[in-house]
């Protein structure tokens, strides 16, 4: 498959273990955020989304976290199993009405069995 | 996500030659937009368009143009292909649905990876 997490931040987990990958976003005008994963050969895939009027959403084993206040997110994945090795990258809309998204470069996930 | 869908899925192709990739969605969207990712830079915004009749430059639409012939069709052309094109190519889509739901989340096709030698 494509190779395209070369030079990228990465994280290694045992299988079982949960996993936090981080993003920092620049616009603090930002009201709507997203997180991808891409695995190898693959197009992005959506996982989870929360608006800037929450702090927290939680869907199947993904959990986000938004912390306007020294624009942070985090993408949570409890209970991580070899399926979830991938890219995981965020994206911003940097509010407007324009609905372009602008994205982080991504962390490569490793899941150890 | 099958419900968008690049045609081809790989080409190999040589510098001067014309190129064009094409997308097609079923996801009933009003909005389309065209991404290049290269190792290490992330996904970059070539071109995108609201509506049939609406086309806007992204960031980096230098050397490609874009056609929408039609509301769930997005075609990306490179006049005279060079090396630095060679990249992973994706399409993506969002929008109203008629039923009502989520707008800015984009839903991306499976990429087509070009090589130009």
């Amino acid at each position: 498959g494509e190779s395209v997490g070369l030079h990228l931040p990465t994280l290694s987990v045992q299988e079982g273990d949960n996993s936090i990958i981080n993003c920092a976003y620049s616009n603090s005008a930002s009201d709507y955020f997203i997180w991808y994963k891409q695995e190898s050969g693959k197009g992005p895939q959506f996982i989870i989304d929360i608006r800037s009027n929450m702090d927290k959403r939680q869907g199947q084993r993904v959990t986000v976290l938004l912390n306007k206040t020294v624009k942070h997110l985090s993408l949570q994945i409890a209970a991580t199993q070899p399926g979830d090795s991938a890219v995981y990258f965020c994206a911003e809309n940097s509010g407007g009405s324009n609905y372009k998204l602008t994205f982080g470069k991504g962390t490569l996930l490793t899941v150890n069995p | 996500d099958a419900d968008v869908t690049q045609t081809p899925r790989n080409r190999i192709t040589k510098t001067g030659k014309r190129i064009m990739l094409e997308c097609s969605q079923t996801k009933g969207h009003d909005r389309m937009y065209w991404y290049r990712q290269d190792p290490g830079l992330g996904l970059r915004l070539i071109y995108y368009s609201f509506d049939v009749k609406d086309i806007n430059k992204g960031e980096i639409s230098d050397g490609y143009s874009v056609s929408r012939q039609a509301q769930a069709k997005f075609s990306l052309s490179l006049e005279s292909a060079i090396p630095n094109q060679t990249a992973l190519y994706f399409c993506a889509t969002s929008g109203e649905l008629a039923s009502g739901g989520a707008t800015d989340t984009q839903y991306f096709g499976p990429g087509t990876r070009l090589t130009v030698l």
